[in-house]
């Protein structure tokens, strides 16, 4: 299946986050969202082939990166304290599949 | 993004009962998925729908893709104190791209 890492974080406002993700076996599609407590899941952006194929509606200091094993980053820079929620990490079979596979995510907490 | 509405917000039934929920939305939508959380984990697929008027079931769940394309439906049967979690239903049209949009979600608890 899916996973993350690491699982829980702590950071201080004004800091960078790197959060990883490997995506199930055969995926080469992932996606990225946000869920604050008490919501849905919001969608950050998508990667395809190296490439970001899609993005939500959130600022430049959210990046991602995707490598030939099919793994993936997200970045976070000038973290600021509504960032503070459950990062979750999505891989499908192909870039038209809507058919989303979770990881279990990684909790940030920023102080 | 796209707004979906889920209710009920939470429902508490008894072990046994039939459960009921559904998702609306001002937009049309190609897809519809259902998705069960955890407390502490991601989101787990339930069903995937991605016709107007289609059915599918599985297990004891079963839910449909309305015939408007603005809502989906999904229900419980005989529910166990294991279906307790957060139902989310989740859409795709080609507003969104690739994205998912998701509702709230419907907070289900279950008492034996």
């Amino acid at each position: 299946g899916v996973t993350q890492s690491p699982t829980h974080l702590i950071k201080t406002r004004g800091q960078q986050v790197t959060l990883r993700c490997s995506s199930q076996s055969g995926h080469n599609t992932v996606s990225w969202y946000q869920q604050a407590l008490g919501q849905g899941p919001q969608f950050i952006f998508q990667y395809y082939r190296e490439e970001e194929n899609g993005r939500g509606n959130f600022p430049p200091r959210f990046s991602g990166l995707q490598f030939p094993n099919d793994s993936s980053e997200l970045n976070v820079n000038a973290l600021e304290l509504d960032d503070s929620a459950l990062y979750l990490c999505a891989s499908s079979a192909s870039e038209s599949s809507y058919e989303q596979y979770f990881g279990p995510g990684t909790r940030l907490t920023v102080t | 993004g796209q707004q979906l509405n889920q209710s009920p917000q939470s429902m508490f039934i008894q072990e046994g009962e039939d459960v009921s929920m559904n998702c609306t939305s001002s937009s049309i939508f190609n897809t519809w998925l259902w998705y069960k959380q955890d407390p502490g984990e991601g989101p787990v697929l339930l069903i995937a729908l991605y016709k107007a008027g289609e059915l599918t079931s599985n297990g004891r769940l079963t839910a449909q893709f309305g015939i408007t394309r603005k809502d989906s439906f999904l229900n419980i049967s005989a529910s166990i104190p294991s279906d307790v979690g957060i139902y989310f239903c989740a859409g795709q049209n080609s507003n969104s791209g690739y994205a998912l949009n998701f509702g709230k979600g419907t907070s289900l608890l279950v008492t034996p």
